[in-house]
């Protein structure tokens, strides 16, 4: 299994501009989860959703962020427009629900740096 | 003050030491994760626990539901182990969501 396969790796864009970021959650894995990391208040998550569909969506900072999932293999994180507080790595991770080990797959990241 | 505490911060070892790191946490859950992110940035599940003690080749994780607490333990340590470890909840009354420690920097010397 390939993993959790987040893209791009590195992302630097002009203030402003469209962001999409794209994130491809493991065969079988029925939650996919959006996390942003930044220095000052570490991982937090963004939205997650449960066999397709926006479970909880709480930590989506404004109107700017939308995420979608529109099939069991893909789902995008889009920022629109970007500001340089976007600027954060966005862990993309998936689970499968009622797992024995229960753990979550995270992706290697995408570095957002907004100038 | 924040759901899920770590401590220490930051912890500085010699090859070879055993290491403990602590999360206490006040909330009721239906599990903790102790998760490793490494300098270049990937994050790595370690264990998922809801009750006694996790081992998975060095690692060892614990968990003591009635105090809140869990351990995360490294014996024979080496340099490789240096990385952020980040204790997670999942809360009761959250659905898979977690919630996260700040992390505990470990820096291991050869």
């Amino acid at each position: 299994d390939a993993g959790v396969i987040q893209s791009p790796r590195h992302e630097v864009t002009e203030m402003g501009q469209e962001v999409t970021l794209r994130c491809k959650p493991i065969s079988g894995h029925n939650s996919l989860f959006w996390y942003r990391q930044t220095m000052m208040r570490g991982l937090e998550l963004l939205i997650y959703f449960n066999n397709n569909v926006p479970i909880d969506d709480s930590g989506m900072p404004e109107d700017r962020f939308s995420a979608k999932m529109p099939n069991a293999s893909f789902s995008t994180l889009k920022i629109q427009p970007s500001e340089p507080r976007d600027s954060a790595v966005y862990f993309c991770a998936s689970r499968r629900t009622g797992a024995l080990r229960g753990g979550y797959t995270f992706g290697s990241g995408t570095r957002l740096t907004v100038v | 003050k924040n759901e899920v505490e770590q401590s220490p911060q930051n912890l500085t070892a010699q090859e070879g030491e055993f290491i403990t790191i602590n999360c206490s946490y006040s909330v009721g859950i239906s599990a903790l994760h102790w998760l490793q992110q490494h300098p270049g940035g990937g994050i790595v599940s370690l264990f998922m626990l809801s009750s006694g003690k996790k081992k998975h080749g060095r690692l060892i994780a614990t968990i003591n539901i009635q105090e809140k607490h869990s351990s995360l333990h490294i014996t024979a340590s080496h340099p490789r182990d240096s990385a952020v470890y980040i204790c997670a909840v999942r809360k009761e009354t959250s659905g898979s969501r977690l919630t996260f420690g700040e992390g505990t920097q470990l820096t291991v010397n050869p």
